[in-house]
């Protein structure tokens, strides 16, 4: 079946550091992927998606490529900020949309001034 | 701008009580989504609802109930809580475009439930 795998947390980094986080897929086809974040005692808001292989899905400074080949979405952002403190979460829909989205477990950031 | 509630942001309740957790959507979606998020574990699927009066299992069913009898809510009962059902649960709708499950998903902010 479908599935994702997240980089494990928690990552911690000082503010103005380099970000990534590593996501890869198992899915028939070509799923749609996506990242979504969930600040602290909040709700999952959606950050970024791409729908096709080589697109890029950009949102407040991150960005992430969609690897056909390497099965990969990783999240990344040039020089993150103590405001990016959350949970990250990677997840796919497949291309039927029989089933509904599939997410891995979620990365835990913490920036630090 | 889309707006997905949740009845209560804290819920403290007895082990044994029926608990019901309510969720509106005001974007008229079709689809609506229950999880349930535990740390180290992420969020699993307990039931979504493609539709008014459908309803079908997720990945942890078992323990639970829903109802959708109007599009904009979507309820998750728990017929007689456990202290195994303490947990941060989320609820979620999308659009179902094409007839798909798989659209961007809109999330509520969440009720922390303890069960004592």
């Amino acid at each position: 079946g479908n599935s994702v795998t997240q980089m494990e947390g928690p990552v911690t980094l000082s503010e103005e550091a380099f970000l990534t986080i590593n996501c890869t897929y198992t899915a028939t086809g070509y799923p749609s992927l996506f990242w979504y974040v969930q600040y602290p005692g909040e709700g999952l808001q959606l950050l970024l998606k791409a729908t096709k292989a080589d697109d890029k899905g950009s949102n407040k400074g991150f960005e992430a490529t969609y690897r056909k080949e390497t099965t990969s979405f990783h999240l990344e952002k040039g020089s993150v900020q103590v405001s990016d403190s959350a949970v990250y979460f990677c997840a796919l829909s497949d291309r039927a949309g029989n089933t509904p989205l599939v997410f891995g477990k979620g990365t835990r950031l913490s920036v630090i001034a | 701008d889309v707006k997905v509630t949740q009845s209560s942001r804290y819920l403290v309740k007895r082990t044994g009580e029926k608990v019901f957790l309510e969720c509106v959507q005001d974007m008229d979606h079709e689809n609506m989504f229950w999880y349930r998020q535990d740390p180290g574990l992420g969020l699993r699927l307990i039931y979504f609802s493609y539709d008014v009066k459908m309803k079908e299992k997720g990945d942890i069913p078992e323990g639970y109930s829903v109802s959708r009898e109007k599009k904009e809510r979507f309820s998750l009962i728990l017929e007689s809580a456990s202290t195994n059902q303490t947990s941060m649960y989320l609820c979620a709708s999308s659009s179902r475009t094409s007839g798909s499950l798989g659209e961007t998903q809109y999330f509520g902010p969440g009720t922390r439930l303890l069960v004592l």
